[in-house]
């Protein structure tokens, strides 16, 4: 199984400053069709995880431009430039490439200062 | 409008079988690169994916619980449907159905719903 190391486990930011989360994987998520399958989803408090970033860097719909996600390999970051409030919740990084071992990190929690 | 709905037991013992039902709207399990996925949460922890369907019928399990697991799908209901047998006090977790389609995996999740094994 493809392992999921997120880091940090946990981040308190000031409202308007940046944060950056990492996720490293026991492999590399670059698949032979030029894909790298890496995904971000955040789980607010109480709720279901929603879907921020897929394939490394892309926007799901309806995700605000200060969300952000880069890597390759086995690295990556989700950065987010300005927090706000609505951010706080658990981030989890997850992989696809493996399936039918398809896995998440532990997750980050984000909490405002 | 895509939307989800896990519903079935809260409550199971230790040794039965729990089964779950997925109902969802605004998406057909019969169009090409849908899927539907289950996926658990044990309370304060982290995610874990359990099984995929896609519309093709081809199936998918976490290696780690293959063994107790069944997903199936009625397309003309809109559900998806996950047995996991012989349950013990350490599945108690928040179940959770997603849709799933090609390079979207999950982006659209039910509320969950939180099944605890106790005798």
């Amino acid at each position: 199984d493809i392992v999921m190391t997120q880091t940090p486990l946990s981040l308190s930011v000031t409202p308007g400053q940046p944060a950056s989360i990492s996720c490293k994987s026991s492999q590399s998520l670059l698949h032979s069709d030029g894909k790298t399958y890496l995904y971000w989803y955040l789980q607010k408090p109480g709720q279901p995880p929603q879907l921020l970033i897929y394939e490394v860097s892309n926007r799901f719909s309806g995700v605000p431009d200060r969300f952000s996600g880069s890597g390759s390999g086995t690295d990556f970051t989700l950065k987010i430039s300005r927090v706000e409030a609505e951010d706080v919740g658990v981030y989890y990084c997850m992989q696809s490439i493996q399936l039918p071992s398809l896995t998440f990190g532990g997750g980050t929690k984000v909490e405002i200062k | 409008q895509i939307t989800l709905k896990e519903s079935g037991p809260t409550l199971v013992k230790p040794t039965q079988t729990l089964t779950l039902t997925c109902t969802f709207s605004g998406f057909s399990l019969s169009t090409s690169g849908v899927g539907v996925g289950w996926i658990r949460q044990p309370p304060g922890k982290a995610l874990e994916w359990l099984a995929l369907i896609y519309w093709d019928d081809d199936k998918r399990y976490s290696p780690s619980l293959k063994s107790r697991l069944t997903i199936t799908k009625d397309t003309s209901k809109n559900q998806v449907v996950l047995t996991m047998t012989n349950m013990d006090p350490v599945d108690t977790a928040t179940y959770y159905c997603a849709h799933d389609f090609w390079s979207h995996p999950f982006d659209y999740w039910g509320q969950g719903t939180l099944v605890t094994v106790s005798s």
